[in-house]
């Protein structure tokens, strides 16, 4: 079983849609959780931590399920320039990153 | 707003040569990461370094792989004999601390190894 595991999509949406993506990590020691963006061929940028409270910041809203272990990423009124592979990311003790597969999203007019 | 360096942003090189790849992170910043995506692939862990010493490596940095701090600034990783599967996109991450803080990624360095 993969450490991450993420539909890799595509997601192809008109603007203004809302979208969902579904990330299940493996590993119960993961302690911490985030939601990266990776658009083409550049580097990971953080785009939210994920509590199990849930958070949101803007139109984005993740939520962590520990019993679960299970992250999501709402997106609500999708821009054309939300157009980037999402990435699901569980952190371990010592800093160490952990990366899914991500999530191809994209936009249309 | 500081952000981590990375050079050359692409390298080529022959299969066994050796190839030195350049990292500045953030200035105040104390945990450093190299990272690497093979294409099409997702982003793998390569290995953690603070306090001038490796904290962490995974399986793929075998003994052909080193990182250095050579100075106060810069952070290298070095492949001693490249082989074909060694082509990637190779990310350095810095942070302030360990855990829950957020790392901050270079733009990568390409390799491809031909």
């Amino acid at each position: 079983r993969k450490e991450v595991e993420q539909d890799p999509g595509p997601f192809n949406v008109p603007e203004g849609a809302t979208v969902a993506f579904n990330c299940t990590y493996s590993n119960s020691a993961s302690q911490s959780f985030f939601w990266y963006r990776q658009d083409c061929r550049k580097e990971p940028k953080l785009l939210m931590s994920v509590y199990s409270s849930g958070n949101e910041d803007g139109r984005f809203t993740a939520q962590l399920n520990r019993a679960s272990q299970y992250i999501s990423l709402l997106i609500r009124d999708s821009k054309l320039s939300d157009s980037a592979t999402y990435l699901c990311v569980v952190q371990y003790q010592g800093g160490k990153l952990i990366f899914g597969q991500g999530t191809e999203l994209s936009v249309k007019p | 707003e500081p952000e981590v360096t990375q050079t050359p942003s692409h390298q080529v090189t022959q299969m066994g040569q050796e190839v030195i790849l350049r990292c500045v992170p953030i200035s105040n910043h104390l945990y450093f990461y190299w990272y690497r995506q093979i294409l099409g692939q997702k982003v793998e862990f390569l290995v953690s370094f603070y306090n001038n010493e490796i904290s962490e490596k995974s399986e793929i940095f075998d003994d052909q792989f080193s990182v250095e701090r050579p100075d106060g600034s810069n952070f290298t990783l070095k492949i001693r004999s490249t082989k074909l599967e060694d082509s990637a996109m190779y990310f350095c991450a810095s942070s302030e601390q360990a855990f829950t803080y957020e790392q901050y990624f270079g733009p990568g360095t390409r390799l491809t190894v031909t």
